[in-house]
């Protein structure tokens, strides 16, 4: 059981546009900021999004991140076929010892 | 251009050791922290450690606490995870991923991964 929630899939067709969310506490998202990672199949993760609404070069504006409170966003406009992948949500949590928490990720199938 | 490479994966059996490098390249590796973080088969994400840029702050996931060392050497651009006491649940794929550090913490680069197998 991660301790930030995502929904396990999501499912759209091409060009539509998709949100993924990610549900977590103040020891988390509530007090720190949000990355977003897209992995491919058989490939490592890749930086999608950093401090919760900004994009590394090279990522399209066609992806975009938002928080609020303990929750943060990702969306997906214009979906690709090359979009499917499964997507994390990260963040450091302070409770108790300090560490970095992943979401369980969530499976992005464009229809 | 930046390069993360691991290597020391491998087959060991349950209660053995191994430890995995990971090279770095195309950056001033002293000036980043760095993170081991793995992918059990079929599984999603865990983060296993963080180590800062001087090494003079060190976390570990409570599931390799007391078993798992994180280490880096800067003069040789190297990052390293010692794992003792290994367990069947410790296999997976092992990442190591650069760091912004500080608030803005999060994993910009990743490598490409090594693989670790605990099976008798």
């Amino acid at each position: 059981q991660s301790v930030l929630t995502q929904p396990p899939s999501v499912s759209a067709a091409p060009g539509q546009k998709v949100t993924i969310s990610c549900s977590g506490s103040s020891s988390n998202i509530g007090n720190n900021y949000v990355s977003w990672y897209q992995q491919l199949p058989g490939t490592a993760p890749k930086l999608l999004i950093y401090d919760n609404n900004k994009r590394p070069s090279g990522i399209p504006d066609r992806f975009s991140g938002s928080k609020s409170g303990t929750s943060a966003t990702l969306g997906i406009t214009g979906l690709q076929t090359g979009d499917e992948a499964d997507y994390y949500c990260g963040t450091w949590d302070s409770s108790l010892s300090a560490h970095w928490v992943f979401g369980g990720g969530t499976k992005l199938t464009v229809l | 251009e930046v390069q993360l490479v691991e290597s020391g994966g491998g087959l060991v059996q349950p209660g053995g050791s191994l430890r995995l490098s990971c090279a770095a390249s195309g950056f001033t590796f002293s000036s980043y922290s760095m993170n081991w973080v793995r992918q059990a088969p079929g599984k999603g994400l865990e983060w296993v450690s963080y180590i800062s840029s001087s090494s003079s702050t060190i976390y570990y996931a409570d599931s390799v606490k007391g078993r798992f060392t994180i280490s880096r050497d800067n003069a040789k651009n190297s990052l390293y995870l010692q794992m003792n006491s290994l367990r069947a649940e410790d296999t997976a794929v092992y990442y190591c991923a650069r760091d912004i550090g500080g608030s803005s913490s999060h994993f910009d680069y990743w490598g490409q991964g090594t693989l670790v197998t605990v099976s008798s």
